[in-house]
């Protein structure tokens, strides 16, 4: 069965740092793997995709992700955090099938100080 | 860009009544999904839909909850008889492709 683990439950970071929020899975073939963000009371917000090639993925909002199969991890980053980032991101493992579920980890909080 | 609509944003229901969550994904999307966020908890997939059909559930998903593509527009999930437990933001969520899943903004459950 595969699972995504988020280390982080919570990180604060000041504005302008750098940040890298940790996400690890397990799945036993080539995953896709996601970033979404979701901010209060909104939706999910797709970040982010790798399905294959480049393991260094560009996505929305200045964000990347870099997948390490040998670490079995899909960390995200940013070089420099905007107080409008504060939100809480999961990362999740889809099964490269028709049906494409999901799987989420448990999400990291992120606080941005001014 | 298209965006995959729920409505009600939020549904307060009283313990053992029918709830009716509706969703209407991005038009040419063919598959169908809905995901559940319990507060404080991780987003877990409930079923997906395609071709008019469940292609896949979880153990969640059991005979109380049921998937409907009433018309060509709406997807609706069912919950017959609902419990304190199902109070949790029912997300729906569409696709064409795999690599670029569409999800709603939420309808949140309150169960009293």
């Amino acid at each position: 069965a595969q699972s995504v683990t988020q280390p982080d439950i919570h990180i604060t970071v000041s504005e302008g740092a750098s940040l890298e929020l940790r996400c690890n899975y397990s799945y036993g073939a080539t995953p896709y793997l996601f970033w979404y963000v979701q901010s209060p009371g909104q939706g999910l917000q797709l970040l982010l995709k790798y399905f294959s090639g480049d393991t260094l993925v560009q996505g929305i909002k200045g964000f990347e992700a870099e997948f390490k199969r040998s670490q079995s991890s899909f960390n995200l980053r940013k070089p420099s955090v905007h107080w409008s980032d504060a939100a809480e991101y999961f990362c999740a493992v889809g099964a490269q099938n028709a049906g494409n579920m999901l799987t989420f980890g448990g999400g990291t909080r992120l606080m941005v100080k001014p | 860009e298209p965006e995959v609509t729920q409505t009600p944003s939020h549904q307060v229901t009283q313990m053992g009544q029918e709830v009716i969550l509706r969703c209407v994904p991005i038009s040419n999307h063919l598959y169908f999904y809905w995901y559940r966020q319990i507060l404080g908890q991780k987003v877990e997939f409930l079923v997906s839909f395609y071709n008019n059909e469940i292609s896949e559930k979880s153990e969640i998903f059991d005979d109380q909850f049921s998937v409907e593509r009433p018309d060509g527009s709406n997807f609706t999930l069912k919950i017959r008889s609902t419990k304190l437990e199902d109070s949790a933001m029912y997300f729906c969520a569409s696709r064409v492709s795999p690599e670029k899943l569409f999800f709603g903004s939420g309808t949140q459950l309150s169960v009293l």
